[in-house]
């Protein structure tokens, strides 16, 4: 069935890289999303890659694509205490008209100065 | 634009009650969804809806209904609340076509406590 799995947590110090990994099984999927939650909020969409993509960047952020291996990775560089949030990854399968997400549990990512 | 807001903020229940949420969004959207949010089990799809007059279940429908009489609108009904329903529930919605059209937008959430 489709699944999408990512580590619980994960704790850097201020200025440190994060880097926050996520598997996935649709093979199909056409999108692959990271969602952030700050604490008390909804979620939020912090970037996208589409699948035939390998790399995206925005900023601090990058999005590295691993189709062979069904691997996403979100790097934030130059971390602040304002990214401590749970970062959730999401993949958009390409069947069926509803286009439901299939959501990981979140990495809860702590900053500490 | 106000985006998709949710009503209300919080709310706390007995076991036995009844309650509607409310979530509207102006952002003319088809799609639109209700998730429920726990400790360590992530976003789980309650119901969704495909467009106005339309709606469908998702991952745990029971015990919940819902209606879209109007497109700017997805209501969530609880209609014998239990324990187990405690949760914070989540609304979001989503464009049809266009770049990032798989982009869910979301309501900031209703915390509810059923005792």
């Amino acid at each position: 069935g489709e699944d999408v799995e990512q580590s619980l947590f994960l704790s850097v110090r201020e200025g440190d890289s994060s880097v926050i990994n996520c598997t996935y099984t649709d093979s199909s999927s056409t999108y692959l999303y990271w969602y952030k939650q700050e604490p008390g909020a909804g979620l939020q969409l912090l970037t996208y890659i589409f699948s035939n993509m390998d790399m995206k960047q925005d900023q601090r952020l990058t999005v590295l694509l691993n189709k062979k291996d069904k691997h996403l990775s979100l790097r934030i560089a130059d971390t602040q205490t304002g990214d401590s949030a749970i970062y959730f990854c999401a993949e958009s399968p390409n069947a069926g008209n509803n286009r439901k997400l299939i959501w990981g549990l979140g990495t809860s990512l702590a900053v500490n100065p | 634009n106000a985006g998709v807001t949710q009503t209300p903020k919080f709310r706390v229940l007995k076991t036995g009650q009844s309650m509607t949420l409310l979530c509207a969004q102006d952002m003319n959207h088809e799609y639109m969804y209700w998730y429920r949010q726990d400790p360590g089990m992530g976003l789980r799809l309650i119901h969704y809806s495909v467009g106005e007059g339309t709606t469908a279940k998702g991952e745990v429908p029971d015990g919940y209904n819902v209606s879209r009489l109007k497109k700017q609108n997805f209501l969530l009904g609880l209609e014998s609340a239990a324990p187990s329903q405690t949760s914070v529930y989540f609304c979001a919605s989503r464009r049809t076509s266009g770049a990032g059209s798989y982009e869910q937008y979301f309501g900031p959430g209703t915390r509810l406590t059923v005792t």
